[in-house]
């Protein structure tokens, strides 16, 4: 079974920081993995998705890295903005026949103006 | 549609009263997720539609949660007698054919408070 973990649960930065949030998962056969920032309140936004057999993907200021011989993502903020300010998630699709998506429990974060 | 749609975006019923939530997905989109976030919780996986199908309806909490595709659009997730536990946010997703290639489109949910 697949199992998603996101550490730290909180994070707190100044305004212009570079961060890295990151996101280890247990079963390396991964298919692909998604991150989304949910604001409060508000559904999932997707960010950056990457495929098994990618890397690292880039949008703007975000870039997602996928290593599945040792479990783990990260997300990479440069330059950080107090819009930045919310719930990252990561989303990682197990690579069996059937679309089971299991989600880590998020990074908070607050950019700090 | 542009986006996925959820209604109602908030709904406020009585314990014990049955609620029905609608999603409708992106067209086209022919695999479709519910999930519901507790307050503080991460996200938990109730039920998974191909098509009009549900192959995995292994998240369901109990008997009184019931879902139900048709048209290989939209659903509908029906909580019978309500319970305060069932106070969360619940989430619909949709996927393009292709195994989740593509990644997962969520709609911006539904809060339901139980009172």
């Amino acid at each position: 079974k697949q199992e998603v973990t996101q550490i730290p649960a909180a994070l707190s930065v100044p305004e212009g920081e570079n961060l890295v949030l990151n996101c280890s998962f247990t079963d390396s056969a991964i298919y692909n993995l998604q991150w989304f920032r949910q604001d409060p309140g508000k559904g999932l936004t997707s960010l950056l998705l990457i495929q098994s057999s990618q890397r690292e993907q880039t949008s703007g200021r975000l870039n997602a890295s996928l290593d599945k011989s040792s479990g783990r993502s990260t997300l990479y903020i440069a330059a950080s903005q107090p819009g930045d300010s919310a719930t990252y998630l990561c989303a990682g699709r197990d690579s069996g026949g059937y679309q089971k998506v299991t989600f880590g429990t998020g990074t908070k974060l607050q950019v700090i103006p | 549609g542009a986006g996925v749609s959820q209604s109602p975006s908030n709904k406020v019923t009585e314990k014990g009263k049955d609620v029905e939530l609608r999603c409708d997905p992106i067209s086209g989109h022919t695999a479709l997720y519910w999930y519901r976030q507790s307050l503080g919780q991460g996200l938990e996986f109730l039920i998974y539609f191909q098509g009009n199908s549900a192959p995995d309806k292994s998240g369901l909490p109990s008997d009184r949660f019931s879902a139900e595709r048709t048209g290989g659009s939209v659903s509908t997730l029906t909580i019978q007698r309500t319970q305060q536990e069932d106070s969360a946010v619940y989430l619909c997703a949709s996927s393009l054919p292709g195994g989740g290639y593509y990644g997962y489109t969520f709609g911006s949910g539904t809060r339901l408070t139980v009172v």
